[in-house]
């Protein structure tokens, strides 16, 4: 399976601010999504990350507050801009190989005050 | 969109017994279906996965059973032992389509299993 790395870990951030966070793979990957999973709640996905075009976001969940990148078959970025305490929640990316199944990163752990 | 969801929230067993963890879906156009477990602190971790034209696939201690009957999803879990303690999810994809969201998972609520020494 894939090894996934996401920067930063946790970070504690204030409303009004905007925090990018990266997933690394080691390896090259078809797909790659952005999940949220706030506390004690199951994942939802925000996006689909496509490499060399916008995004595909889920209902609810719009470009300018989660604007994502993905220059290559192995990084994608997302960011949360503006936070609020409601996003506080933790993020997670998700990367899927042509049938192999879905493999996620260890997730990053946003406090928004 | 369709749900998926589990039974039982909580789930606690002896160490030793076997545990059986149920996740009912609704939308009967899907065509896979994975098992994740998360730690706390951690990301979600691949446990076992099954296509639509299978009943039943097994793993290390682990076996997933399929009744598309009912639309019904269990994992089981043999001797089960402290460090399987976690919260369990089930997710299912629907028949691979065009456009935004192919290949999108969708989740279930998730079962709390604690081992009991």
């Amino acid at each position: 399976s894939a090894v996934i790395s996401q920067k930063p870990s946790r970070d504690i951030c204030q409303r009004g601010t905007s925090l990018t966070i990266q997933c690394q793979v080691d390896s090259q990957v078809t797909m790659m999504f952005w999940y949220r999973q706030q506390p004690g709640q199951s994942l939802t996905l925000i996006a689909t990350a496509n490499q060399g075009s916008e995004a595909t976001y889920e209902s609810g969940f719009v470009i300018d507050k989660f604007p994502i990148s993905r220059p290559n078959l192995t990084f994608s970025t997302l960011t949360v801009s503006n936070m609020s305490p409601e996003d506080s929640s933790i993020y997670l990316c998700s990367v899927l190989n042509s049938g192999a199944p879905e493999y996620f990163g260890p997730g990053t752990r946003l406090t928004v005050t | 969109g369709e749900s998926v969801g589990l039974h039982l929230p909580t789930l606690s067993v002896q160490e030793g017994d076997n545990s059986i963890i149920n996740c009912a879906y609704s939308n009967s156009a899907s065509d896979y279906f994975i098992w994740y477990k998360q730690e706390s602190g951690k990301g979600p971790q691949f446990i076992i996965d099954i296509r639509s034209n299978m009943d039943k696939r097994q793993g290390q201690r682990v076996t997933v059973l399929l009744n598309k009957t009912v639309k019904h999803l269990s994992l089981q879990i043999a001797a089960t032992q402290p460090g399987d303690s976690a919260v369990y999810f089930c997710a299912e994809r629907g028949a691979v389509k065009s456009g935004a969201g192919s290949y999108q998972l969708t989740f279930g609520k998730g079962t709390k299993l604690s081992v009991i020494p």
